[in-house]
């Protein structure tokens, strides 16, 4: 596509329940990015993917959350028994490949809000 | 780890008037993306900054990367209420890394 796309652009739901985030990212882009954007802690790495190669889950703030993403394309960040701090904007990106001379295009983001 | 520090944290000028945001590293810079914000949307992309002394221009924006002083720079020209919106440095947590580590954001208002 276009852009990076992700759903749902809201999500509303209750403390104690499982989310799904997805995200798809540009056409022919490799190298997909989660980061989360909350107003105390600002903008932080969760998780990134590169082509085949094992995921670095290095930001995952907790084991409740993980990520998947079939077929080197589209990619779902699930959170289980989501807590109230989970409440942030979860902002997928992606680049043409890893190399360090490829921005990232964000998309505009899921917000999730946790009651 | 990396920690990037922007100043100043909100800035409110007259249209028409010139800017600067500045964005600091706490360890060396192995590139910087700047990035601009509005409420409810993503980051959209402006300008990569590679090598010390490296300085690109889009339209009436003008981004600078000083190695030295492990910082960057960005400049407005002649403001307008489109540039109005969140305005975030990012730059790889270690070298070659893919994972971006950002700025806390510097707030823009642009008043007519």
């Amino acid at each position: 596509g276009a852009g990076v796309s992700q759903s749902p652009s809201n999500k509303v739901t209750e403390k104690g329940k499982d989310v799904e985030l997805r995200c798809d990212p540009i056409s022919g882009h490799t190298a997909l990015y989660w980061y989360r954007q909350s107003l105390g802690q600002g903008l932080e790495f969760l998780i990134y993917f590169q082509g085949n190669s094992a995921p670095d889950k290095s930001g995952l703030p907790s084991d409740r959350f993980s990520a998947e993403r079939t077929g080197g394309s589209v990619s779902t960040l699930t959170i289980q028994r989501t807590q109230q701090e989970d409440s942030a904007v979860y902002l997928c990106a992606s680049s043409r490949d890893s190399t360090s001379n490829q921005p990232q295009h964000f998309g505009d983001g899921t917000r999730l809000s946790i009651l | 780890s990396q920690e990037l520090e922007q100043s100043p944290q909100s800035l409110i000028v007259q249209e028409g008037k010139n800017l600067t945001i500045n964005c600091t590293s706490s360890k060396t810079l192995y590139g910087l993306y700047w990035y601009k914000q509005k409420y409810g949307e993503g980051l959209i992309f402006l300008m990569m900054l590679q090598k010390g002394g490296e300085e690109k221009s889009h339209e009436k924006i003008t981004a600078k990367l000083d190695e030295k002083k492990q910082q960057s720079s960005l400049h407005i020209t002649a403001s307008q209420p489109s540039h109005a919106g969140i305005y975030l440095c990012g730059a790889p947590s270690v070298q070659g890394a893919q994972k971006l580590v950002f700025g806390q954001g510097t707030r823009l208002t642009i008043n007519p």
